[in-house]
């Protein structure tokens, strides 16, 4: 167990309709990553967040947006759903996003469009 | 071009077998590198990291690091079935809060006994 909580574990919903996963960083990590796994893809970031501020952004659509809270959750939002955003969504986190060997992630939501 | 390639394979090998798992990387400002192994759609986790130019051994994995030819790998010796898995690289680094870590596709490596 990384300690990174993610909800849901699986979604299913329709195209057109809008989403959001949450992420519980481990315990006392300031910073938030949000990566996107789709079928035989490698691991897409997304957008990072350190204690409640955007630090980097990636290959993120705009129809997807993410926060993180003052109590360092953190949320993906997804909407205007296709097809194409059928993966599984991956919330890792940090104490400071200062090394990479202390970047942990979890279990991931499974997110199927139909 | 993409900042760090990973050729996905799939490997399969016999066990008992030296594995050798490759990346490159195209950023010369990625300090830090990575390996992370993912079971089953399982959330990556940690395997080996490293800093510099050089080998890191730890048990039956070496990872190793050549930064003038901006070249990654991960060497598995004797290995079992249980290391049966999606191999991603990444690599990381950190510039005044500012961070990166981008991953490589993954390599799928199967052992059969």
């Amino acid at each position: 167990d990384s300690g990174v909580t993610q909800t849901p574990k699986h979604l299913i919903t329709a195209t057109g309709q809008r989403v959001t996963l949450r992420c519980s960083p481990r315990s006392g990590d300031l910073s938030v990553y949000w990566y996107q796994q789709s079928l035989d893809q490698g691991l897409q970031f997304l957008i990072q967040y350190y204690n409640g501020e955007e630090r980097a952004k990636g290959n993120i659509l705009e129809r997807f947006s993410a926060q993180q809270f003052p109590d360092l959750h953190s949320e993906l939002n997804l909407s205007s759903l296709e097809l194409g955003d059928s993966a599984l969504y991956f919330c890792a986190s940090s104490p400071e996003g200062l090394a990479g060997n202390t970047i942990y992630f979890g279990e991931g939501s499974w997110l199927t469009v139909v | 071009q993409k900042e760090v390639e990973q050729d996905p394979g799939p490997l399969s090998v016999p066990e008992g077998a030296i594995v050798s798992l490759n990346c490159t990387y195209s950023n010369s400002a990625f300090q830090y590198f990575m390996w992370y192994r993912q079971y089953s759609r399982k959330g990556p986790e940690l395997l080996m990291y490293t800093y510099s130019s050089g080998n890191k051994e730890d048990g039956r994995f070496t990872a190793q690091v050549d930064k003038s030819s901006k070249y990654i790998s991960l060497f598995i010796r004797d290995s079992q079935p249980s290391d049966s898995a999606t191999y991603l690289c990444a690599s990381f680094f950190f510039s005044g809060g500012y961070n990166k870590l981008i991953f490589g596709a993954g390599t799928r490596l199967a052992v059969h006994p």
